[in-house]
């Protein structure tokens, strides 16, 4: 069954570093999103990208996040410069889009910890 | 008020109990409506989606009440492996892509 994979699993990293999560979305699909869950508390929504451009960000996708779809397969999460707040489960989906907005697709996330 | 709004539980029950779950959403522009089930630790997944005149898969039933922002879903039977917490998710308005996640409900079904 298709999947999204999404590396590392898990990042260790130092206030004010730059992190970069990658993912590699179902192969056909053609919408991609960013999702955080810190812990406790609710999946939220980062970023949607469809036709290598932004589509929709929410207020906590600010400047230090960025999105990058490199090539034909990855699909990149950028952080430039790393706050404790941002220690967090970040999630990668892809949707096919062909019924709107359909079934989202998840990676199993990278933990994300900032000291 | 919450964009999504979900009792969080737990809800303890034994098994082959009938267990009901609901969820209000405050943005009446909604037009796509989910339950996910995310099991600890791990990355939500698709339970169902939610259609208008209702709709069931196997044990699980999903309704719809545009007018109250209201959706609820009924689990039949509950397995061991029901356990979980239960994200209700709507769009964030209409034509969006963005899904907005309630904080779930979290269910125990117990021997």
């Amino acid at each position: 069954e298709p999947e999204v994979t999404q590396t590392p699993s898990h990042q260790v990293t130092q206030m004010g570093q730059e992190v970069i999560l990658r993912c590699v979305p179902i192969s056909n699909h053609l919408y991609f999103y960013w999702y955080r869950q810190i812990l406790g508390q609710k999946v939220e929504f980062l970023v949607s990208f469809y036709n290598n451009e932004i589509s929709e960000k929410s207020e906590i996708f600010d400047d230090q996040f960025s999105v990058e779809r490199p090539d034909g397969s990855n699909f990149t999460l950028k952080i430039r410069s790393t706050k404790l707040e941002d220690s967090a489960m970040y999630f990668c989906a892809s949707s096919a889009g062909q019924v709107f907005p359909g079934e989202l697709f998840f990676g199993e996330g990278s933990r994300l910890t900032v000291l | 008020r919450k964009e999504v709004e979900q009792d969080p539980g737990p809800f303890n029950v034994p098994e082959g109990a009938t267990v009901a779950f609901n969820c209000t959403y405050s943005n009446s522009a909604s037009q796509s409506f989910f339950w996910y089930r995310q099991d600890c630790r791990k990355e939500p997944k698709l339970l169902m989606s939610v259609y208008s005149s209702g709709n069931e898969d196997g044990r699980f039933t999903a309704q719809l009440n545009r007018a109250s922002q209201y959706i609820s879903l009924l689990i039949r039977d509950s397995k061991l492996s029901d356990s979980a917490t239960y994200l209700c998710v709507v769009n964030g308005k209409d034509s969006s892509y963005k899904l907005i996640f309630g904080s779930g409900t979290r269910l125990l079904v117990r021997p």
